[in-house]
């Protein structure tokens, strides 16, 4: 199994531009969240869902948008991309099971936003 | 609403010293309690967990208690390695799939 893979792993882009952060997992899990990690900050999640077809916001959704039209594959697009939006993001999927739960997370997709 | 707090970084300590990491937490009723780790250039991976008060989480050496009364999950380690440079991260789950973070404390070990 490969887990929680994460595409591209490094992306540079200019403010303005679109770009679309693509999630998969072979876990079969429900649930799939998408976190950003800034330094002092720890993980602040952005979107999350429950199931396929499903998407809520977290902490943070502003000039974020989701979709989960696969249960495997959790899309984050940013429509128009601001300095802000630099950081690291992070992609995590869980089966809720109880006191089994855990979050497995993918490596990370480092942004720069110029 | 729900908050995590653990000790600031960075933590820098010599190769076999005792690690205690802080943390404490905020949270309506009974929540789960985790450390994840983040080693350099990788995701988050989960360390350990305690889903009652008084249980206690392990794994590669490293314990943690579940305290209740002090709404405490203090991370600990008898002796460190190199091997352990990395973020830790405590975080709690109350009523719902989502986790609440801590800002994670950097350990650096040194030779």
């Amino acid at each position: 199994n490969a887990g929680v893979t994460q595409t591209p792993k490094f992306r540079v882009l200019k403010t303005g531009q679109s770009m679309t952060l693509l999630c998969a997992q072979d876990m079969n899990h429900e649930y799939m969240y998408w976190y950003r990690q800034d330094p002092g900050m720890g993980l602040r999640l952005i979107h999350y869902s429950v199931g396929e077809g499903t998407t809520a916001k977290g902490e943070v959704p502003d000039g974020y948008n989701v979709s989960r039209l696969k249960k495997q594959n959790f899309l984050l697009g940013l429509e128009s991309a601001a300095p802000s939006q630099t950081s690291v993001y992070f992609c995590a999927s869980s089966y809720d099971s109880g006191q089994t739960y855990e979050q497995y997370f993918g490596p990370g997709t480092r942004l720069t936003v110029t | 609403g729900d908050s995590v707090t653990q000790m600031e970084g960075p933590v820098t300590l010599s190769e076999e010293a005792f690690l205690t990491i802080n943390c404490t937490y905020t949270a309506t009723g009974y929540p789960s309690l985790f450390w994840y780790v983040q080693y350099p250039g990788e995701g988050l991976q989960l360390l350990l967990k305690a889903t009652k008060a008084d249980d206690k989480g392990s794994n590669k050496g490293f314990e943690a208690t579940y305290r209740k009364e002090t709404t405490s999950f203090h991370l600990e380690k008898g002796s460190v390695q190199v091997s352990d440079s990395a973020v830790y991260f405590c975080a709690l789950r109350a009523g719902s799939y989502q986790l609440t973070f801590g800002k994670g404390t950097k350990l650096s070990v040194i030779p």
